[in-house]
């Protein structure tokens, strides 16, 4: 069962340049979101979907854009980049649009950004 | 605004030791979350409280939470040097989740 799953694993980039981050899943879930994880400040969800065609902002969306054209994948674009953005990125997914009982969120690897 | 607190923020313990991560929230919330990371890797969920007064245990580690007090506690019986990674906790509002600042934990032999 691959689960959540996200690429690239590393990228560099220079300041200004654009990128897409993907995340896949394969569990029919409804729910997807990114986050980024900084040192000392815990994971900060960025943009949320609760379904294809639906999405929302979270604590962190300045400089990113996303878009859920079908329940599986949920991309997170970076339109120019900038050093702030140097991050680790993870993708998490759950079962429903809201959470309901012991769901819980899935995680993918994570993807670690560096921005020059 | 929704903060998640932990504390303490760097815990390092002798094996065979006990010690309790607190975990505090600003908002109603009856489910709290504990998500265990090792270095270098994804989230790993450890347990899904529900309600208030919830405690659950696996293994060395038994998780609780006080919805009124808007507080949880991950106790660590007994540490062992696998227990040594970074554990966070969670609530959600539903459809956001919000995270703490996570527990860096180092169990030294």
């Amino acid at each position: 069962n691959a689960g959540v799953t996200q690429t690239p694993k590393f990228q560099v980039l220079k300041t200004g340049q654009s990128m897409t981050l993907q995340c896949a899943q394969d569990m029919n879930h409804e729910y997807m979101s990114w986050y980024r994880q900084d040192p000392g400040m815990g994971l900060r969800l960025i943009h949320y979907s609760v379904g294809a065609g639906i999405t929302d902002q979270g604590e962190v969306p300045n400089g990113y854009n996303v878009s859920r054209s079908t329940t599986e994948d949920f991309p997170l674009r970076l339109l120019s980049a900038a050093p702030s953005q140097t991050s680790v990125y993870f993708c998490a997914s759950s079962p429903r649009a809201w959470v309901v009982g012991n769901e819980k969120l899935f995680f993918g690897s994570g993807t670690q950004l560096s921005v020059l | 605004e929704l903060k998640v607190e932990q504390n303490p923020l760097f815990l390092s313990m002798q094996e065979g030791k006990n010690y309790t991560i607190y975990c505090n929230y600003s908002t109603t919330s009856d489910r709290l979350y504990w998500y265990r990371q090792d270095p270098g890797k994804s989230l790993e969920s450890l347990f899904v409280l529900l309600s208030n007064g919830a405690v659950k245990q696996e293994g060395r580690l038994m998780a609780s939470l006080d919805t009124k007090a808007r507080l949880s506690t991950l106790h660590i019986t007994a540490a062992v040097h696998d227990l040594s990674a970074t554990y966070f906790c969670a609530v959600d509002t539903g459809n956001q989740f919000y995270f703490g600042t996570g527990t860096s934990l180092t169990v030294i032999p």
